[in-house]
């Protein structure tokens, strides 16, 4: 049982570039969440989705946008990376609203230089 | 955003010793998990709470939500070196219908010294 699965697990992109990371789930969960944990902060939501075609706005969204346009797929793009995008990106996925414990892919580590 | 004040921030303990480890929070939560990370890896789920004043066990590990819901302990007895790592404490508030997604302490670094 793969859980959820992030790629790519590393990637480096200069100032300015796009890239999308794509976050997969085999678990059948409505909810998917996108954060990023940086050195001293936790860990912060950024998008979140609750069911296949919807999004919603976390904590620090900006800079990013989302897509589910499958419900085992959710995908974070970064139109025009900026050095403060430099993190680890972390995908997890729960099952509902009242079943919150939530299952995190191994990250994604961005560096914009 | 909500905000959740993890203690402590680190600990260096000997093997052997019992851990304890808390969060606070200014708000009511309607649910508690807590999670363990290990370098390059992400967080795994440890032991999750969804009643005030529930008390569960995992192992060695014991976890207790609050009774005014604005807070969680975590205990880890008898520590093993495997028990090295970041643990995190995760809270969320579900409103409007729909979940905002877990608010997450910033970790207590746990350290077993030999």
């Amino acid at each position: 049982n793969a859980g959820v699965t992030q790629t790519p697990k590393f990637r480096v992109l200069k100032t300015g570039q796009s890239m999308t990371l794509l976050c997969a789930q085999d678990m059948n969960h409505e909810y998917m969440y996108w954060y990023r944990q940086d050195p001293g902060m936790g860990l912060r939501l950024i998008h979140y989705s609750v069911g296949e075609g919807t999004t919603a706005k976390g904590e620090v969204p900006d800079g990013y946008n989302v897509s589910r346009l499958k419900k085992q797929n959710f995908l974070l793009g970064l139109e025009s990376a900026a050095p403060s995008q430099t993190s680890v990106y972390f995908c997890a996925s729960s099952y509902s609203s009242v079943i919150t414990e939530a299952f995190f892919g191994q990250g994604t580590r961005l560096t914009v230089v | 955003g909500q905000q959740l004040n993890q203690s402590p921030q680190s600990m260096f303990i000997q093997e052997g010793e019992d851990v304890s480890m808390n969060c606070t929070s200014s708000s009511i939560f309607n649910t508690w998990l807590w999670y363990k990370q290990d370098p390059g890896e992400g967080p795994v789920l440890l032991i999750a709470l969804y009643k005030a004043g529930e008390l569960t066990s995992n192992g060695r590990l014991t976890a207790q939500f609050g009774i005014t819901r604005k807070d969680s302990f975590l205990n880890i007895s008898a520590s093993i070196p495997s028990d090295v790592g970041i643990y995190f404490c995760a809270g969320q508030q579900v409103s409007g219908g729909g979940a905002d997604g877990l608010t997450f302490g910033k970790g207590t670094h746990l350290i077993i010294q030999p």
